[in-house]
């Protein structure tokens, strides 16, 4: 029973256009979502997160929307650049939980 | 400013046999968890120490253990290794603040090879 899911295991953008990731969770007890990057040989890097009490939250080129009632949320990159092509991990927690659930990534590849 | 460490970077075992990793949190941080990643999947949630105590554990047998050192850092013990037991090892520090979210801070993690 997979309660966060990512179901584009990858996408392929060009460089200066829009990257948008998807996750999907079931778990209505979700209050806090995060997003992770990795790059090989390396372990996951904190992007963004947000609150259940937002609807979005911006930060530089990084914006991510959540959408309660559908819960789902996505993270948009404007404009992409090559630097951003990487593994990225949604993951999501209850505070009085404080472990999170990650889901199984999608691979960015920004080409120049 | 050091941040999370881990050690070994890769291991090979075979079945049966026992493995110990370690982990080293970022300055300031007081928890440390531990996540089990496979090929093609996220990392998965095995347990959280703080103050020397497991606090929570996800669903890994009791093969899975754990310790945590009053300087912080933390070990993970895994027995009678079975093939698919073979993974990334991630350890995340964070801050404990009780009710508060906290973003985790990643090593880069121990590959093990059970062969």
């Amino acid at each position: 029973d997979q309660q966060v899911k990512q179901n584009s295991p990858s996408l392929s953008v060009q460089e200066g256009r829009i990257s948008i990731l998807n996750c999907d969770y079931t778990n209505s007890m979700f209050d806090y979502f995060l997003w992770y990057k990795k790059y090989p040989a390396e372990g996951p890097t904190f992007l963004i997160s947000i609150s259940s009490i937002k609807d979005k939250n911006e930060d530089g080129r990084f914006t991510v929307f959540l959408n309660k009632s559908a819960k789902h949320l996505s993270l948009h990159i404007v404009p992409s650049q090559p630097g951003d092509s990487a593994v990225y991990f949604c993951a999501a927690t209850n505070t009085n939980a404080g472990k999170s659930t990650f889901g199984d990534g999608t691979t960015l590849t920004v080409k120049p | 400013d050091a941040g999370v460490t881990q050690s070994p970077t890769h291991l090979i075992k075979t079945r049966g046999q026992q493995v110990t990793l370690r982990c080293s949190p970022k300055s300031g941080h007081d928890t440390v968890s531990w996540y089990q990643q496979a090929l093609g999947q996220g990392p998965q949630f095995i347990f959280q120490y703080y103050e020397e105590e497991e606090r929570q554990r996800g669903n890994f047998p009791d093969r899975f253990s754990g310790h945590q050192f009053p300087n912080y850092s933390s070990e993970l013990n895994v027995n009678a290794l079975l093939l698919g037991d073979s993974a990334l090892y991630l350890c995340a520090s964070s801050l404990f603040m009780g009710a508060t979210n906290e973003k985790l801070f990643f090593g880069s993690g121990t590959q093990l090879s059970v062969l």
